[in-house]
């Protein structure tokens, strides 16, 4: 089944204690993202990869790190987090073309005290 | 600055009834428009795109979505809406082929049995 999952789909944690939410892709696209998603604020990207090794920032991505060793995984990185981080968050894949829509994954819920 | 407006925080349909979730828009260029939907603890999945041609679009679950270049909108309509419908619908616009995808904030759908 082609599919986007990550993990874990909660967390709590506490205010400096880093974190990574893990996300991969089967379909062997070119395209990830990852997003947060805030009530009355819609979903904001936070990174994006065009492919291996090749990642940009997205609108907010104060205090968060990605990377694309590999095509299928781009996991999130939160090095310290801090409450104003406490979200849902979303990655998603698409195939190359900008016409293609995106697959989302489930969510991590992330609390962070 | 380029945005989308969903204008409706919620929209209370009654099982039955035709149903309209708005989106209007204000980018430059030909945009490429996009409708998702999230139900309750799951991932965005996709419902429809406008990327050129008639301005009437069909998706999944019977949804259809009228693009106005006039008004620069992207609506998004089913013409019976069922209970199972309730969701929160998030409008998303692509600028131009290579410009970011912008989401609006979302509208909760409500359909009442």
């Amino acid at each position: 089944e082609a599919q986007v999952t990550q993990n874990p789909r909660y967390l709590i944690t506490v205010t400096g204690k880093k974190l990574t939410v893990t996300c991969s892709q089967n379909m062997n696209h070119e395209y990830m993202s990852w997003y947060r998603q805030d009530p009355g604020l819609g979903l904001r990207q936070i990174y994006y990869s065009m492919n291996v090794e090749v990642t940009d920032k997205g609108d907010v991505p104060e205090g968060y790190k990605v990377s694309r060793k590999e095509k299928r995984n781009f996991p999130l990185i939160l090095e310290s987090p801090s409450p104003n981080q406490t979200s849902l968050y979303f990655c998603a894949s698409r195939s190359g073309g900008d016409i293609n829509e995106q697959f989302f994954g489930p969510g991590t819920r992330l609390t962070v005290l | 600055a380029q945005s989308v407006a969903q204008p409706e925080d919620q929209v209370n349909v009654a099982e039955g009834n035709p149903l309209t979730v708005k989106c209007t828009y204000s980018v430059s260029g030909n945009p490429y428009l996009f409708w998702y939907v999230q139900y309750p603890n799951r991932g965005l999945q996709f419902l429809l795109k406008y990327i050129t041609g008639d301005n009437l679009v069909k998706g999944s679950y019977g949804f259809e979505a009228e693009f106005n270049k006039s008004q620069t909108s992207f609506h998004l309509k089913k013409p019976s809406a069922l209970v199972s419908d309730s969701a929160l619908y998030f409008c998303a616009v692509r600028p131009s082929p290579g410009g970011k995808l912008i989401f609006g904030q979302g509208t909760e759908l409500s359909v009442k049995p």
